[in-house]
C-alpha cells in the first residue's frame, strides 16, 4: 500500500523531553517537508530535504531538528528549546524539490504537552 | 513578499447549494504556481489542483471549477451541488519557482466549510 506514513498519531511530551515525530514514505520520492499547523494559522514549514543527506530549515526551524539518512525517512525531532510545542504535525513528499509537483500529506501526528 | 489571503473563515451551506471559495494571492514573481488542498476532519491534507501562472484557463472537475484571475490575482474554487462529504478546510497555497527555489508552499489560513443536510 503506497503513501505516507505518520507515526504515533497522539504524542505528549513533558517538559525539558525531546520527542520524535516519524515520517516514512514508499513513494520514491525525492523531496520531503514537515510542517506545523496552528488553529487559525495554516501550515508553516518546519524544515524540508530535497535529496538524502541533505535538509534545509524553514520559515519556523527554532527548536526542531532532523535528519534525512535515508530516502523512504525523514524524522522530525521536538527539543525541549521549542517552548510551544502543541501543535498539529503534517509530513508531506514530493517527487522532486526543484520543480512545483503537487506535494502529498501524511495523516499527521498531534503534539501536547503535558 | 509571498502571501495569501483566504478571507472566509467559515462557510456553511445546505446540501446541494453552490458555494464559492476565494483565494487571493500577492507575488513578485511572474512564475509561480497555484494549488488547492482539502483536509477532512481526518486530517490529511488532499491535492485537489495545481495551475502555473501562464494558463488562464477555467477548469472543471465534476462538482468542483476553479477561476484563476491574474488581473486580480485571485484564484477562486466553486463546489456546485454541495454534499456533506464536502464538509472539510479546503487550504489554497502559493509555490514560487525561480532562481533555483524549492518547491515551499505559502498556505492560506483555510476556510473550513460545513454542508448542512
Amino acid at each position: 500500500d503506497g503513501g505516507i506514513t505518520q507515526s504515533p498519531k497522539y504524542l505528549f511530551r513533558k517538559e525539558g523531553q525531546n520527542v520524535t515525530l516519524s515520517c516514512e514514505q514508499n513513494l520514491n520520492h525525492d523531496a520531503m517537508y514537515w510542517y506545523r499547523q496552528d488553529p487559525g494559522q495554516g501550515l508553516r514549514l518546519i524544515y524540508y530535504s530535497q535529496i538524502v543527506n541533505d535538509f534545509q530549515k524553514g520559515d519556523i526551524a527554532e527548536g526542531y531538528s532532523v535528519s534525512r539518512e535515508k530516502k523512504e525517512s525523514f524524522p522530525l525531532t521536538v527539543t525541549s528549546a521549542q517552548k510551544n510545542p502543541t501543535a498539529f504535525y503534517l509530513c508531506a513528499t514530493s517527487v522532486e524539490g526543484y520543480s512545483n509537483q503537487p506535494q502529498h500529506f501524511g495523516d499527521g501526528t498531534r503534539l501536547s504537552i503535558l | 513578499a509571498q502571501k495569501v489571503t483566504q478571507a472566509q473563515t467559515e462557510i456553511s451551506v445546505v446540501e446541494k447549494e453552490d458555494v464559492t471559495l476565494d483565494c487571493v494571492y500577492e507575488t513578485r514573481d511572474t512564475t509561480y504556481y497555484l494549488f488547492w488542498y482539502k483536509q477532512p476532519p481526518s486530517g490529511e491534507l488532499v491535492f485537489l489542483i495545481r495551475r502555473n501562472s501562464f494558463d488562464e484557463q477555467n477548469e472543471i472537475s465534476g462538482r468542483y471549477s476553479w477561476n484563476f484571475q491574474k488581473s486580480t490575482s485571485s484564484f477562486n474554487f466553486t463546489i456546485t451541488a454541495s454534499q456533506v462529504v464536502d464538509s472539510a478546510v479546503y487550504f489554497c497555497a502559493l509555490s514560487e519557482l525561480g532562481g533555483g527555489a524549492t518547491n515551499k508552499l505559502i498556505f492560506g489560513t483555510g476556510t473550513l466549510l460545513a454542508v448542512q443536510p
